[in-house]
């Protein structure tokens, strides 16, 4: 079965210091990868995406993400929180030979900067 | 770049109203788009996906019935709640991909609060 696992509900960190928000996937073949982000009552705004090529993507508001296809994994990371970066991450991954384009997303991490 | 309207973005209606929510791709054609539900700070549950000139394709445990899906026009799909109960309170988000280009991600809409009281 097709999954993503975002093993956090919630990461908390100072602002200024680095972040990392985890997720794992599980598909046949080769996935495209996508992180978004959800900020209240709001719909969800796209990142970054891994499709092929290098494994570091840099993506939107200075997020960037490694894949790794041993570890199946795709963190996202930043160098530098800031506190307007608090919100709600998703992972979401479709399979290549998915031509309908459905995303499997991860349950979310909640990303909480303090001050 | 590509942008997705939903509308209304917050409804309030009685119990056995039904409630009509709109999704349109605004600067391309969209085949397919997507309706997905979302409670409270839960991951988006996809409810179903609507082709556009045929029926909805719906996820196991979705009823079709209750959750009418009508793709009529490249532009415009709309998830109709059919007499809605308090347990159809979530917040519901559609989503569409430009078909000319495969690798791009998809485009959310804002999303629909929906309250039935």
């Amino acid at each position: 079965a097709q999954s993503v696992a975002q093993p956090e509900d919630q990461v908390n960190v100072a602002e200024g210091n680095p972040l990392t928000v985890k997720c794992t996937y599980s598909v046949s073949g080769n996935p495209y990868l996508f992180w978004y982000v959800q900020y209240p009552n709001r719909g969800l705004q796209f990142l970054l995406k891994y499709i092929t090529g290098d494994n570091l993507v840099k993506g939107s508001y200075g997020f960037e993400a490694e894949f790794n296809k041993s570890q199946t994994s795709f963190h996202l990371k930043k160098p530098s929180a800031l506190v307007s970066d608090s919100a709600l991450y998703f992972c979401a991954v479709t399979p290549l030979y998915n031509q309908g384009g459905k995303l499997i997303f991860g349950q979310g991490t909640e990303l909480s900067v303090k001050p | 770049g590509a942008v997705v309207s939903q509308h209304p973005s917050w409804v309030i209606c009685k119990s056995g109203t039904s409630v009509k929510i709109e999704c349109r791709s605004l600067d391309f054609q969209a085949t397919t788009m997507f309706w997905y539900r979302q409670f409270p700070k839960q991951s988006l549950m996809l409810m179903a996906t609507s082709n556009e000139g045929s029926k909805a394709t719906y996820e196991q445990g979705v009823e079709k019935d209750k959750f009418l899906i009508n793709h009529a026009s490249l532009t415009l799909s709309t998830l109709t709640v059919t007499s809605a109960h308090p347990e159809d309170s979530s917040f519901y988000i559609c989503s569409a991909r430009d078909p000319r280009k495969s690798n791009q991600p998809q485009h959310f809409g804002d999303g629909t609060r929906l309250s039935i009281l």
